[in-house]
Order: C-alpha cells, then sequence, then structure tokens
C-alpha cells in the first residue's frame, strides 16, 4: 500500500470554528510532513515529524496546531485561522534518511480548506 | 524559503514532442528530486538523482544535475496529452537534528496539446 489518504478532501470553516484535518499512511514510514500550498504556488512545509516527534517547525502561527498519535496517523488542529490560511493542506510521509541520504515523500491528494 | 527556481514557468507542445524543463538552487543539496501536480492534486515523485550523480533515467525521464553550476534539468521525451501538470523540482538539505527538508522550486506548468 503506497497511499497517503487525507480527509476531509474539502472544509469550509469560520474564523471561530475548530476542525481538524486527517492523514493517514500504512507503509511505515517515520517522518511525516504538513505542506500549505496556494494557487499556482509550490508547497510550503510547515511541519516535520520524525519518528512520532515534531522535528521542524516553519515558523507556524500557533493557530495550526500539529498533532502524531501514532506512527501511522498525524492530524492538523485548526482554531481561529483567517481567510488567508484558505490553501491546499498536503500531508505526505517518506521513510527516515539512512546514512544522510533523505527519500521521496508519498503526499496525499490535500485537502482544500476555505476560511469564511 | 524557496530555493529552486524553474524555467520556464510555463511550456506549452505538441503531442510527441519533447518538454525540457530547468531548475537553478542556491545552497549545496543532498539529492534533488522531481515532482509532477496534477491540477489542484497531491504530488508524485518522478524521479530523485542525489549530489554525486549527473545523469539519470526513468522511462520516458531524463534527469541531469550539475552541482558546479547548481542547476538540473528534466526531459521528458515523446510528450502524451496525459503529461499536462505542474512540474517542481524540490532539494533536499539537511535542517538540523538529523532532519531534511524540500524546498520546492515554483514550477513549470507544462501544457501538452493533443
Amino acid at each position: 500500500d503506497t497511499e497517503v489518504t487525507q480527509t476531509p478532501k474539502h472544509l469550509v470553516m469560520g474564523m471561530t470554528n475548530k476542525k481538524s484535518l486527517k492523514c493517514e499512511q500504512h507503509m511505515g514510514h517515520r517522518a511525516m510532513y504538513w505542506y500549505k500550498q496556494k494557487a499556482k504556488k509550490p508547497p510550503e512545509l510547515m511541519f516535520v515529524y520524525s519518528y512520532e516527534k515534531l522535528s521542524i517547525n516553519e515558523s507556524v502561527p500557533s493557530r495550526f496546531s500539529p498533532e502524531c498519535p501514532n506512527s501511522s496517523l498525524l492530524n492538523l488542529h485548526l482554531h481561529a485561522l483567517q481567510p488567508e490560511d484558505s490553501a491546499l493542506y498536503l500531508c505526505a510521509s517518506s521513510q527516515e534518511p539512512r546514512s544522510g541520504s533523505p527519500y521521496e515523500q508519498y503526499f496525499g491528494p490535500g485537502t482544500r480548506l476555505t476560511v469564511t | 524559503s524557496q530555493q529552486g527556481e524553474e524555467d520556464p514557468q510555463a511550456l506549452s507542445i505538441q503531442e510527441g514532442e519533447n518538454a525540457t524543463m530547468n531548475c537553478s538552487y542556491k545552497t549545496s543539496i543532498n539529492n534533488l528530486q522531481w515532482y509532477r501536480q496534477n491540477s489542484g492534486r497531491g504530488l508524485v515523485h518522478l524521479i530523485l538523482i542525489r549530489s554525486n550523480e549527473r545523469e539519470k533515467h526513468s522511462g520516458r525521464l531524463r534527469v541531469t544535475l550539475d552541482t558546479s553550476k547548481k542547476s538540473s534539468s528534466l526531459l521528458i521525451t515523446a510528450s502524451r496529452a496525459a503529461d499536462t501538470a505542474s512540474y517542481f523540482c524540490a532539494t533536499a538539505s539537511p535542517s538540523g537534528a538529523g532532519s531534511y527538508q524540500l524546498t520546492f522550486g515554483k514550477g513549470t506548468k507544462l501544457s501538452v496539446i493533443p
């Protein structure tokens, strides 16, 4: 199984709502990632989890809160978002780098988020 | 911060022609990867080339890497309408504590006309 799944596919939320994005993989990957992608722009890294521990936080505002409950699941909790946070949120996973050599990443289809 | 810069930003070709996309980057890398993204969907990994490799092939794809010029190119031969997508290069660089991160270029939007 080389699939990364993300739910929901689409999400519309108000600025006072609390919602969560979910990501799941069953490839045994121990590195998982959240990216944000605005229209016609490349993905931008938000968070990296390595062995269920947060290893990189790219100065993301605290209204985005990641969580890695186990090695297969990754969540992104959303609270008090702004309209400019509307974007495609992509989850990815990969094997942990060995001998200093990072591997390719497998991406989910993304969650299209609209903040009203 | 974005490191890779693709060129051209958009490319339109006829089916059967070859498509070449270029990528330049700024800092040292461990490897460089190319991804494809169909409109509004997730990215699909195409090919990875390590910093000590100069050329790599995968099916109709050919990637070159010139670390002295900090540049890479992706060649798609005998293009098909199904190759229509955005193509991104991504550089893998260490980010401390044994972690690596991918930094994506701006991408090339390829349109293959049947």
